[in-house]
């Protein structure tokens, strides 16, 4: 069966600091991959999605940037992170061919900028 | 205007009530659709995809009306477990990097607090 993992659970960085955010997905290849970002009281946004390695599509410009270096593994990266940044971040995963191509998401990055 | 949206709710309901939830869309490209549930600060979870014909799963029904732009979710006997956030989401699909994705927007979702 197919798992997805976030690390970390929590964050809480200063402004300035820079980011790093991985997930990985296992039991699946070629999945597509998303970064989505949930802020307080508010729906998930789709930030990034990538369909194959070094594959990135942005959805919103923003102070974020993702990367694919393997298969299985998606990181969303910041250089110097904004107050606005802080939300729930989370992954997800979808293969096409599965039906009405669901996704399905990782447990999520809590992340706090002070 | 928002692309899905939702009564944030809450809808407060004793143990055993029917409760509907409804949610209209307005990208009419949109091409499938689900209903997820979210505990409080837990990522979301597939609850169902919701059919053309309308389906049932368990104490769970989705219809959806493409004319209208219109989802439901029905819960039967509802159960204190059932207390979340239900998400409505659309999906259509993204080409871009060389390959097709698809998009699912969400709508704020609609808090459930189920009581004894």
């Amino acid at each position: 069966s197919q798992t997805i993992h976030q690390w970390p659970a929590t964050l809480v960085q200063p402004v300035g600091s820079p980011l790093s955010l991985e997930c990985t997905v296992e039991g699946t290849s070629n999945p597509n991959l998303y970064w989505y970002r949930q802020a307080a009281g508010r729906g998930l946004q789709l930030l990034f999605y990538s369909v194959g390695i070094g594959q990135i599509s942005s959805e919103v410009p923003q102070n974020l940037s993702a990367s694919r270096p393997q298969d299985r593994q998606f990181i969303l990266s910041s250089k110097k992170l904004l107050l606005s940044d802080s939300g729930f971040y989370l992954c997800a995963w979808s293969s096409l061919g599965t039906n009405y191509n669901e996704q399905f998401f990782g447990p999520g990055t809590r992340l706090t900028v002070l | 205007r928002k692309e899905v949206e939702q009564d944030p709710g809450p809808f407060n309901v004793p143990e055993g009530a029917t409760v509907a939830f409804n949610c209209t869309y307005s990208n009419s490209a949109s091409q499938s659709f689900f209903w997820y549930r979210q505990d409080c600060r837990k990522e979301p979870k597939l609850l169902m995809s919701v059919y053309s014909s309308g389906n049932e799963d368990g104490r769970f029904t989705a219809q959806l009306n493409r004319a209208s732009q219109y989802i439901s979710l029905l819960i039967r006997d509802s159960k204190l477990s059932d207390s979340a956030t239900y998400l409505c989401v659309v999906n259509y699909y993204l080409s871009g990097g060389g390959g097709t994705a698809s998009k699912l927007t969400f709508g704020t979702g609609t808090r459930l607090q189920v009581t004894l």
